[in-house]
């Protein structure tokens, strides 16, 4: 069981396209990544966010963390081809369980097609 | 390149025979990270260190799972007696930690991963 839900888990868009991937948690957690993986790489960080509340922008890309810590969105504008990959949130600093190392969700796979 | 190198990229290997994974991590980094991932999921937690520190370990380490870092630079993950559930890819990232009580964690660099096949 992933302490980290995403959904959708799968999305299939035209290009041009607005979309939200949501990640939800029972746990609160000190901060909350985000990373996106191409296949057969690692997963590359797009943002940190810390704060409850706090509203991250990355070009088209806009990031939210919820009020209580525990859930955040990620909101993609006009989606682009090249963003297809699979879209992970990562919770660091469970203030429930302790740990420190980077929990990840269950990940996002989203297919944008020209 | 001064990234996180992991070998080998790719290992098949039977059912019941031992593996070893080695991780270099950016050389200036101080806390190198575990994780397992199968497709289409998200990287599960394995372990942690701070130099050559283990300082957490997920349930799902088992006794025949153990990792190193003897010198607080590379790492090295092995497995025993390896089982067909064990096929995935193993993922080593690093990071520049700080303090021990810290809870945040920087941004984490991940390696190309070492996809195992046990036949």
């Amino acid at each position: 069981t992933q302490l980290l839900e995403q959904s959708p888990q799968f999305l299939s868009i035209q290009e041009g396209e607005n979309l939200t991937v949501y990640c939800n948690s029972s746990s609160v957690f000190s901060s909350l990544q985000w990373y996106r993986q191409e296949p057969g790489e690692g997963p590359v960080l797009l943002v940190t966010v810390v704060t409850g509340g706090e509203v991250k922008k990355l070009k088209r890309l806009t990031f939210q963390f919820g009020d209580a810590r525990k859930d955040s969105s990620l909101h993609i504008t006009a989606a682009q081809p090249g963003d297809t990959g699979l879209y992970l949130c990562a919770g660091a600093g469970n203030m429930d369980t302790g740990r420190r190392a980077l929990t990840f969700g269950s990940g996002t796979r989203l297919q944008v097609q020209p | 390149d001064t990234g996180v190198s992991q070998d080998p990229r790719h290992k098949i290997t039977k059912r019941g025979q031992n593996v070893t994974f080695r991780c270099d991590p950016i050389s200036e980094h101080n806390r190198l990270y575990w994780y397992r991932q199968t497709l289409g999921q998200g990287p599960e937690f394995l372990t942690y260190f701070q130099n050559e520190a283990q300082l957490e370990k997920s349930r799902l380490l088992s006794d025949r799972f153990s990792a190193e870092r003897p010198k607080g630079s590379f790492s090295t993950l092995e497995i025993q007696r390896t089982e067909q559930g064990d096929s995935a890819m193993y993922l080593c990232a690093s990071s520049m930690g700080l303090a021990i009580g810290i809870m945040n964690t920087g941004e984490l660099f991940f390696g190309e991963g070492s996809r195992l096949t046990v036949l």
